[in-house]
């Protein structure tokens, strides 16, 4: 399968908010609703910040939120912060019951 | 507190073989699916499979099917992944994380593996 499609790069200023969209198909993101995102620091591990579509994890910050229509996820944050630079990540169960990532998003916050 | 800890970085010679292991700790180990995360330098994640350590059923990305070998023993609460003959392509931090429903909701550390001559 092929990974899902994001922006590679999203910048936005101290407070403002922006958007991250991953496009799949209907064997992946439009087929069900276990679309995950991902933020990850330079040499870091992965963190999740939202599943099955729109979840936050407990100690997620309410900045982040996610929505999905048709075979398009979005990662909204909200109130951007210095700590919100990193890369995101899209992720979404498949129809061979596997997994795929989006290429990434690396966010800069100005 | 759930907990993956995972083996130490390794340098490998094209060819060679090579099994990194994944520890889980704080959880029942056997009740869910664990999973192994490729990234190559400078890249994006990429999926590579999943196996669950109660029955061994395991799950690879067709990128990957017959290119690696998922594996556990649960009775150390371990998952592997190996390769019987590495290349310089290998070259990557691999994570394993643990899958509950169908994200990735902890991750170890991950371990790099330098394959080179």
């Amino acid at each position: 399968q092929s990974a899902l499609t994001q922006p590679a790069s999203v910048s936005g200023s101290p407070g403002q908010s922006i958007t991250i969209s991953c496009t799949g198909t209907s064997s992946d993101v439009g087929g069900y609703n276990y679309v995950s995102w991902y933020q990850q620091h330079p040499g870091k591990a992965p963190k999740l910040i939202i599943y099955d579509v729109s979840n936050r994890p407990s100690g997620v910050s309410n900045r982040f939120s996610a929505s999905e229509s048709g075979n398009m996820a979005s990662l909204t944050i909200s109130g951007l912060q210095a700590e919100d630079e990193a890369d995101y990540y899209c992720s979404s169960y498949t129809s061979s019951s596997t997994g795929v990532f989006g290429g990434g998003t690396k966010l800069t916050v100005l | 507190e759930v907990q993956l800890v995972q083996s130490g970085a390794e340098v490998k010679k094209p060819g060679e073989s090579l099994k990194i292991s994944c520890e889980g700790s704080g959880y029942t180990f056997t009740t869910y699916w664990i999973g192994w995360v490729r990234q190559m330098p400078g890249k994006g994640l990429e999926w590579m499979g999943v196996i669950y350590p109660g029955d061994s059923d395991t799950r690879y990305s067709p990128s990957f099917q017959g290119q690696v070998t998922i594996s556990v023993d649960k009775s150390f609460n371990t998952a592997y992944l190996q390769w019987s003959s590495l290349k310089a392509s290998d070259t990557a931090i691999y994570f394993c994380a643990r899958r509950y429903n169908s994200h990735f909701d902890s991750w170890g550390q991950g371990t790099l593996v330098t394959v080179s001559s």
